[in-house]
């Protein structure tokens, strides 16, 4: 699975959108884009992915660029319940893959 | 999304005990369990990947003698830390996927081990 970069740690105030970029430079064509977040002492929930379109859901929009090698997610209205690591994940999806788990962005939303 | 349980939620046992920590896929049938370990302010680490009915796939450096890994039906499975040690002190995840395709894998809410 192709590694993904993200900035270690983003502030946010509260209300307002929060805005977690992710590095992709090396990914292949049947590569997905995942998002995951992780609030403190709990398992990771799942938050959005995509193949090369824009996706939006009741949680965030993902925006992946057309050459497919960032992306970026967005909390359209951050609150202090979004704080925790957001991790960005490409993998393939079949049988055979996990979700292998990098350092991830620690988002901070402030009131 | 799907619910995944672990039990328990906490566990504080002495050095040299076994500890079973348990996954439950409450409303679907996981063909494939995974478990992760996460050691303070770090990522989570793949430890090993089960199938119902079939030995798991440890990654390297996990010792399979020492962390057993149970998925006899497609709703449980089950790790076992043996001979636990201080070192073994961790943050235990367990996810599943189910058979409705892999583009989801559901997590449990984790298993805080704490071995004195």
């Amino acid at each position: 699975d192709a590694k993904t970069t993200q900035p270690p740690s983003m502030d946010c105030a509260e209300g307002r959108a929060a805005n977690l970029p992710c590095n992709h430079s090396t990914i292949s064509g049947n590569e997905y884009v995942y998002w995951y977040r992780q609030i403190h002492s709990q398992g990771p929930q799942y938050i959005i992915h995509g193949l090369k379109n824009n996706e939006t859901n009741e949680m965030a929009s993902l925006i992946i660029t057309e050459d497919r090698k960032s992306s970026t997610l967005i909390l359209p209205h951050a609150t202090l319940r979004d704080t925790a690591v957001y991790y960005c994940i490409v993998r393939v999806n079949n049988a055979g893959n996990m979700l292998t788990f990098g350092g991830g962005t620690r988002l901070m939303v402030k009131p | 999304g799907a619910v995944v349980s672990q039990h328990p939620s906490r566990v504080i046992c002495k050095s040299g005990t076994s500890v079973k920590i348990e996954c439950r896929s409450l409303d679907f049938q996981a063909t494939t369990m995974f478990w992760y370990r996460q050691f303070p302010k770090q990522s989570l680490m793949l430890m090993a990947t089960s199938n119902e009915g079939s030995k798991a796939t440890y990654e390297q450096g996990v010792e399979k003698d020492k962390f057993l890994i149970n998925h006899a039906s497609l709703t449980l499975s089950t790790l076992t830390v043996t001979s636990a040690h201080p070192e073994d002190s961790s943050f235990y995840i367990c996810s599943a996927r189910g058979e409705r395709g892999y583009n989801e894998q559901f997590f449990g809410p984790g298993t805080r081990l704490t071995v004195l």
